[in-house]
């Protein structure tokens, strides 16, 4: 099992561009999750979902949008990136108690 | 995020030593109580978890200790090493129909010197 990949590793953008952050799984997980991770604050979840065609809103999901319509997938997007949104992203899938965290994302918005 | 508050930030031990890391908590409503560790570059990992109905739990060199009167809970590295040098986070969560809900606490750099 490959757990959960996330792509890319590292992405620059400059204010206002879009772009989609992807996460997947391949442990038949229904539980999926978005969380950034600032110094200092440790992890905040962004969306999350509990199956296919149903996400909903953590602590910080302003300037994201969700979609799940596979049990694998779970994609994150940015419509008009912002400097606010420089982080590292974990993407994670559940089984039960236990969160898999995939390797990240370390976004730079300049 | 004021919902679970971690301690100390960040923490020096000997090698051989004990660390411990604490975590207060507000919500009644959280129903499991996991320790995650986290390597530079990587993704957090599950190191141990204790439901509310148990006190205390060991797994090797790991030890949860939680005190549901007083909404804390701890971890306790025995015997700590070098090699877990790494960032801890107390993760508390609360479950409700259909899925559960995770407040991550700020994290604890924890550095072994040799």
């Amino acid at each position: 099992n490959a757990g959960v990949t996330q792509t890319p590793k590292f992405q620059v953008l400059k204010t206002g561009q879009s772009m989609t952050l992807q996460c997947a799984q391949d442990m038949n997980h229904e539980y999926m999750s978005w969380y950034r991770q600032d110094p200092g604050m440790g992890l905040r979840l962004i969306h999350y979902s509990v199956g296919a065609g149903i996400t909903d809103q953590g602590e910080v999901p302003n300037g994201y949008n969700v979609s799940r319509s596979t049990t694998e997938d779970f994609p994150l997007r940015l419509l008009s990136a912002a400097p606010s949104q420089t982080s590292v992203y974990f993407c994670a899938s559940s089984y039960r108690e236990e969160q898999y965290f995939g390797p990240g994302t370390r976004l730079t918005v300049t | 995020q004021q919902q679970v508050k971690q301690s100390p930030q960040s923490l020096i031990v000997q090698k051989g030593g004990i660390s411990i890391i604490n975590c207060a908590y507000e919500n009644t409503a959280f129903d499991y109580f996991p320790w995650y560790q986290q390597f530079p570059g990587k993704g957090p990992a599950l190191l141990i978890a204790i439901r509310p109905d148990v006190s205390e739990k060991k797994e090797g060199r790991f030890t949860i200790s939680f005190n549901k009167s007083a909404k804390q809970f701890s971890l306790h590295i025995m015997d700590s090493q070098p090699g877990d040098s790494a960032t801890y986070f107390c993760a508390p969560r609360s479950s409700y129909t259909g899925g559960f809900k995770t407040i991550f606490g700020a994290g604890t750099r924890l550095f072994v010197k040799a």
